[in-house]
C-alpha cells in the first residue's frame, strides 16, 4: 500500500536559518504530492503541491520537487519566521485524488 | 465566513455516551471527509462522501456512523463512546480528484 515516511521533529531553529524537512514515499503508481501545514489550534491547510516528476510546488516562500527517483518530496524554505511555527505533513494521493495519505507529521519551532 | 465550520469544538463526556458532530461547507464542493488526529498528531481518514454517497470507509468500528443528508454537510455520531474514541475529530472537503482538502478547524473529543 501507499506510505509517506517524514523526519521525525521537532526541528528547532533560530529566525532566518535555512530550512529542510524530509518526505519520502512508497507508491504503486504516480501519485501526487502535497504538503499541508497545521498551526497551533487550527486544522490543516494546503501550502504546495505538485501532480508529476520534476515539478516544483511553491508558496510563501517553501519549495519542494517532486523526485521521481528518489520518491522524495523535501520541502525548504531558505529563510524561517517565528510565524512558521507548525506541524508540517507530507502527503500523496493517487488514483483519483479522494484518498490521501499523511505522513506523521514534522513539528517545526523558530525562536528569535 | 468560515469555509469548513464544525461544532462543537469541545466534546468532553462520558464513557459508554453519545455523541454526534456537525460540519457543513459553504465551498460549494461535491466531497466531504472526515479524518481522526491522534494524540501523537497522526492522522488517519475515517470516511469519504461524494455527493451524499459513501466512497471511502476505512476500518472504523461500527459505532461510528457518518450521515451527508445533502453534499454540504456531513455530521459524524459516535455510539457507546469509549476512552480510545478521545482525539480531534477534522472534516474536510474537496472537489473530487483534486486532493487539495480544506479542513475545519477540529472537534477535541475527551472520554473520560
Amino acid at each position: 500500500g501507499n506510505s509517506v515516511t517524514q523526519m521525525e521533529g521537532p526541528v528547532t531553529l533560530s529566525e532566518e536559518a535555512f530550512l529542510t524537512i524530509n518526505c519520502t514515499y512508497t507508491a504503486t503508481g504516480y501519485p501526487s504530492l502535497f504538503w499541508y501545514v497545521q498551526y497551533p489550534g487550527e486544522g490543516l491547510q494546503l501550502l504546495l503541491k505538485a501532480t508529476k516528476a520534476d515539478d516544483k510546488g511553491s508558496n510563501k516562500g517553501f519549495e519542494a520537487t517532486y523526485r521521481k527517483e528518489t520518491t522524495s518530496f523535501h520541502l525548504e524554505k531558505g529563510s524561517v519566521q517565528v510565524s512558521d511555527s507548525a506541524v508540517y505533513f507530507c502527503a500523496l494521493s493517487e488514483g483519483g485524488g479522494n484518498k490521501l495519505t499523511f505522513g506523521t507529521g514534522t513539528q517545526l519551532k523558530v525562536e528569535l | 465566513d468560515t469555509a469548513v465550520s464544525q461544532t462543537p469544538k469541545y466534546l468532553v463526556t462520558q464513557m459508554g455516551n453519545d455523541k454526534s458532530i456537525k460540519c457543513e461547507q459553504n465551498l460549494g464542493h461535491d466531497t466531504m471527509y472526515w479524518y481522526k488526529q491522534d494524540s501523537k498528531k497522526f492522522l488517519k481518514i475515517m470516511f469519504s462522501y461524494n455527493n451524499k454517497e459513501l466512497i471511502i470507509n476505512e476500518t472504523v468500528p461500527n459505532r461510528f456512523s457518518p450521515k451527508s443528508p445533502d453534499k454540504a454537510h456531513l455530521n459524524l455520531h459516535i455510539n457507546s463512546l469509549e476512552l480510545g474514541d478521545s482525539a480531534v475529530y477534522f472534516c474536510a472537503s474537496s472537489q473530487r480528484g483534486n486532493g487539495e482538502l480544506f479542513f475545519g478547524e477540529g472537534s477535541r473529543l475527551t472520554v473520560l
